[in-house]
């Protein structure tokens, strides 16, 4: 039973479009996280918020921007998306020392 | 900035055998973390270490943290095709990074039927 979920799993657009990339928390944690994954390789951190209003960017430059206005919600949107934006993009929380990791997004841009 | 280094990169073995993987680092770490990553989803956390020298088990795996406080280890014993996946260390340290964790790059394991 899954206690952080994104949404969608699978996204294929077309370049130029705006997206945005929904992430869950039922946990009640403060701090979330977003990472950007090609296949099988390591993970960079774009974004992290350690609360409401808080948001900084991580150590992977990421034209994507977030926003924390809740707790339990923390997406990520492409104003404009490239062909380069395509990876798999991984969200996470955490109270203190481990992270939960939802299930992630596959996006595809064409 | 902190850096983990992760060996092997990938590994092919036998099922049956055992496995083992570690994590470097030139920084001292308060906590070491081993997660998993099945193909297609998040990885998952196996084994949290918090006390330098400590030696936990989770079924078949085993982990160490290292007692300079710079390494960790995990052992897989009795490898099966399920053990598929990509290995990631992490460490974190409270009063570096603004607290987050910092991964490794991961060990990916392929198991021969």
């Amino acid at each position: 039973e899954a206690d952080i979920y994104q949404t969608p799993r699978y996204l294929v657009i077309g370049t130029g479009k705006k997206i945005t990339l929904e992430c869950s928390q039922t946990m009640g944690h403060d701090k979330m996280y977003w990472y950007q994954q090609d296949p099988g390789m390591e993970l960079h951190l774009i974004h992290y918020s350690y609360g409401v209003n808080s948001t900084e960017k991580g150590d992977l430059s990421s034209e994507s921007t977030v926003s924390r206005i809740r707790t339990e919600h923390f997406p990520l949107t492409l104003e404009s998306a490239r062909p380069s934006h395509t990876s798999q993009y991984l969200c996470a929380s955490s109270r203190s020392f481990g992270y939960t990791f939802g299930s992630g997004t596959r996006l595809t841009v064409v | 900035g902190q850096q983990l280094n992760q060996s092997p990169q990938s590994m092919f073995i036998q099922e049956g055998e055992d496995v083992s993987m570690n994590c470097t680092s030139s920084s001292i770490f308060n906590t070491w973390l081993w997660y998993k990553q099945d193909p297609g989803e998040g990885p998952v956390l196996l084994i949290a270490l918090y006390k330098a020298g400590e030696l936990t088990s989770n079924g078949r795996l085993t982990a160490q943290f290292g007692i300079t406080r710079k390494d960790s280890f995990l052992n897989i014993s009795a490898s099966i095709p399920s053990d598929v996946g990509i290995y990631f260390c992490a460490g974190l340290n409270y009063g570096g990074s603004q607290g987050n964790l910092i991964f490794g790059k991961g060990t990916k394991l392929s198991v021969k039927p």
